[in-house]
């Protein structure tokens, strides 16, 4: 059985202020991917990121980066100055080697503040 | 070009009705997937098809039933409209087992209400 854990429902951060948003999951597979998409009020699932289970480097692109440590079982992502146009839900997402299915957490609403 | 399209994108109707929604991807992907995202927007899997063959099927009721005419395509009935049934319908797609750039894509999402 896999599971995701995002504990934090709600974050609300001014504008430019780092945030970072926490993400757990659980499986007993040694093969697994991890995901974060982003869904902007529009309503539209972006994907922003995969990682395997045998990658723990850590991935920076812009504003956005991650940390990927399989000691905790979690991969955090965190938004550098973050802007206006960051506040969306944010969903990470765990998929089993060899399993087809996107096993979601319960997302994090991220609101910047002008 | 848009990749993964589902029509309607707003759906109105009355509890007891029966109801689809369409989904069409041009990726060229052999898999293909419903999930469901309710008002607190939890995203759970409904179906998934590889290439028209149903091989994902969660605890759905038996009035949701979906239909692959080829792989391409993936439909979604639902009969006998409940009120519950409300919620954003998301269909997926992606390359079945291409683990090194495993994606799924999905579509812009059907806003289903009932009433």
């Amino acid at each position: 059985a896999q599971k995701v854990t995002q504990a934090q429902t709600e974050i609300s951060v001014v504008e430019k202020e780092d945030v970072t948003l926490d993400c757990v999951y659980e499986t007993r597979d040694t093969t697994y991917y991890l995901f974060w998409y982003k869904q902007p009020p529009s309503g539209e699932l972006v994907f922003l990121i995969r990682r395997n289970s045998f990658d723990e480097q850590n991935e920076i692109s812009g504003r956005y980066s991650w940390n990927f440590q399989k000691s905790t079982s979690s991969f955090n992502f965190t938004i550098t100055a973050s802007q206006v146009v960051d506040s969306a839900v944010y969903f990470c997402a765990l998929n089993l080697d060899g399993n087809e299915k996107l096993t979601f957490g319960t997302g994090t609403r991220l609101t910047i503040i002008p | 070009d848009t990749a993964v399209s589902q029509t309607p994108k707003y759906l109105v109707t009355q509890m007891g009705n029966d109801k689809s929604i369409k989904c069409e991807q041009n990726l060229g992907h052999d898999t293909m997937y419903w999930y469901k995202q309710d008002s607190k927007k939890f995203l759970k899997i409904m179906f998934s098809y590889n290439n028209k063959e149903l091989i994902i099927n969660e605890t759905v009721p038996n009035r949701f039933s979906p239909k692959s005419p080829d792989k391409a395509h993936l439909n979604l009935h639902i009969n006998s409209l409940e009120l519950g049934d409300s919620a954003v319908y998301f269909c997926a797609s992606s390359q079945y087992l291409l683990r090194e750039n495993y994606e799924q894509y999905f579509g812009p999402g059907t806003r289903l209400t009932v009433t």
